[in-house]
């Protein structure tokens, strides 16, 4: 199975800044696609933004922007302008697009956002 | 629009008991998964299903049995509950599996096997 990496299990940015939250992955595929997936203290597992492998032009919504290194196999995300309801464990997934059906997760990275 | 609704929202049970966590989703997803969410392991999958009356096992199947006879519910069941498997669990559904199709999540459920 793919190996996700989240290398830092917190992270702290002070409002309005911006901060970037790291994950690698290990695969030997060529055709994947990665997410970054928002968990707040309600639970509900929110999208954040989703890459597809093959397209080398980083994913961006608004305030939260991907930078994808396919070579690298590192795939951070990027917070801009940092709001206190960005406050949440953050996940990082992978996913085989041609076999298997899992999304594979990091271990999460807790971001707290101080005013 | 209700999407992805768990139940129960918590549940306390005790070792060697039968339990069953709902599912349900109004998108009529071809797709839907069990996920469970332990501290220091993000989410691993548990099972899936790519239609009804078809499901297959994910990374941790043992100790849990699934059945999908709707296309909406995807129900897990622990037929004996031991206390490894608390934790909290999720349910996820997808119209496809093999795209960039986003899987969107249900709240959760709580478990705790005492």
């Amino acid at each position: 199975a793919q190996t996700v990496t989240q290398s830092q299990p917190e992270m702290s940015v002070q409002e309005a800044e911006t901060v970037t939250l790291s994950c690698t992955y290990d695969t030997s595929e060529s055709d994947y696609y990665l997410f970054w997936y928002k968990q707040p203290p309600s639970r509900q597992m929110i999208l954040v933004i989703r890459q597809e492998a093959y397209k080398q032009q980083n994913a961006t919504e608004n305030r939260f922007s991907v930078n994808f290194q396919k070579a690298a196999k590192s795939f951070s995300l990027k917070i801009s302008d940092s709001q206190l309801g960005d406050a949440a464990m953050y996940f990082c997934a992978y996913r085989s697009a041609n076999s298997g059906y899992a999304l594979n997760f990091g271990k999460g990275t807790s971001l707290l956002v101080t005013p | 629009d209700a999407g992805i609704t768990q139940s129960p929202r918590y549940k306390i049970t005790e070792t060697g008991r039968q339990v069953t966590l709902m599912c349900h989703q109004t998108w009529s997803h071809s797709y839907m998964f069990w996920y469970r969410q332990d501290l220091g392991h993000g989410l691993r999958l548990i099972y899936y299903s790519a239609a009804a009356d078809i499901t297959d096992k994910g990374e941790v199947p043992d100790g849990y049995v699934v059945s999908r006879s709707k296309t909406e519910n995807f129900p897990l069941t622990l037929e004996s509950a031991t206390r490894s498997q608390t934790s909290v669990y999720f349910c996820a559904s997808s119209e496809l599996a093999v795209s960039i199709d986003t899987q969107y999540f249900g709240p959760g459920t709580r478990l705790t096997v005492l």
